[in-house]
C-alpha cells in the first residue's frame, strides 16, 4: 500500500530564507508525486506535480521540487521565503496504474515566517 | 470555468441527526472524490466516482455513509445517524481522466456534530 511521510508537522522560517519542506512516499512503484498548500479554513489548492519527464518540477509562487527515485522522496523547495508562503502544505501520491486515482496524503507541515 | 463547489460551507448537527452535502464538479470533469480531512491531518479519501459510477470506497465510510452522483454530474454525501467522530472538514474534488492527474478541489464543507 503507498503511504507519504512528511517529516516536520512545523517548520519555521525567517523572510528571505530558505523553505526545505520533507517528503518521503512508500510505493512498489514510482507514483504520481504532488505537492498541495492550504490556507486557513480553505480547499487545497495544487503547488506543482510529477508525472513523468523532468524530475525537477516547477510550480507556482516560486516553488520547486525534485523527484529522486532512489531516495523515495520529493522534497519542496523555494530559495527565498514571504510572509504570503505562511499555511500547510501536503505531499500526496496517487496510482500511477489508474491514471491517477485517490490521493493518499502526508499529515502536512505547517510552515510559518517570521518577519 | 467557476471551480468546485460545495454546499453548506457550515454545517451544525445534533448527533443522531442525518446530514447531506452536495457537491459541484468542474463541468467538463468526469471524475469526482470526496476526502474528510480532521484538524491537523491531511486528507483522509472516502470515495470518487467516474462519470456516474461509484469506483472506490474506503474502508473508513462505513454504512452510515453513502455517496451519489445520480447523472455524472454533481454529488452528494450523507451521513446518517451522525456521531461527534464525524466532526471534520468534508473535501470534495474534481479530475478529468487521462489530463494532467491534477484534482482540483473545493472550499469544504464543514461539519460540527454536537
Amino acid at each position: 500500500a503507498q503511504s507519504v511521510t512528511q517529516l516536520g508537522s512545523h517548520v519555521s522560517v525567517s523572510e528571505g530564507a530558505l523553505v526545505l519542506l520533507r517528503c518521503n512516499y512508500s510505493s512498489s512503484v514510482p507514483p504520481y508525486l504532488f505537492w498541495y498548500v492550504q490556507y486557513p479554513n480553505q480547499g487545497l489548492q495544487l503547488l506543482l506535480k510529477y508525472t513523468t519527464g523532468a524530475t525537477l518540477v516547477k510550480g507556482i509562487n516560486g516553488f520547486e521540487a525534485e523527484f529522486k527515485k532512489s531516495e523515495t522522496s520529493f522534497h519542496l523547495t523555494k530559495p527565498s521565503a514571504h510572509m504570503s508562503d505562511a499555511a500547510e502544505y501536503f505531499c500526496a501520491v496517487s496510482d500511477r496504474g489508474n491514471q491517477g486515482g485517490k490521493l493518499i496524503f502526508g499529515q502536512g507541515t505547517e510552515l510559518s515566517v517570521k518577519p | 470555468d467557476t471551480g468546485v463547489s460545495q454546499n453548506p460551507r457550515h454545517k451544525i448537527t445534533k448527533r443522531g441527526q442525518n446530514v447531506t452535502f452536495r457537491c459541484d464538479p468542474i463541468s467538463e470533469h468526469n471524475r469526482l472524490y470526496w476526502y474528510r480531512q480532521t484538524l491537523g491531518q491531511g486528507p483522509e479519501f472516502l470515495t470518487y466516482f467516474q462519470n456516474e459510477a461509484q469506483l472506490e470506497k474506503s474502508r473508513l465510510l462505513s454504512d452510515r455513509f453513502s455517496a451519489e452522483r445520480p447523472k455524472g454530474s454533481f454529488s452528494t454525501l450523507e451521513i446518517q445517524r451522525t456521531e461527534q467522530g464525524d466532526s471534520a472538514m468534508y473535501l470534495c474534488a474534481s479530475s478529468l481522466t487521462g489530463v494532467n492527474y491534477e484534482q482540483y478541489f473545493g472550499p469544504g464543507t464543514r461539519l460540527t456534530v454536537t
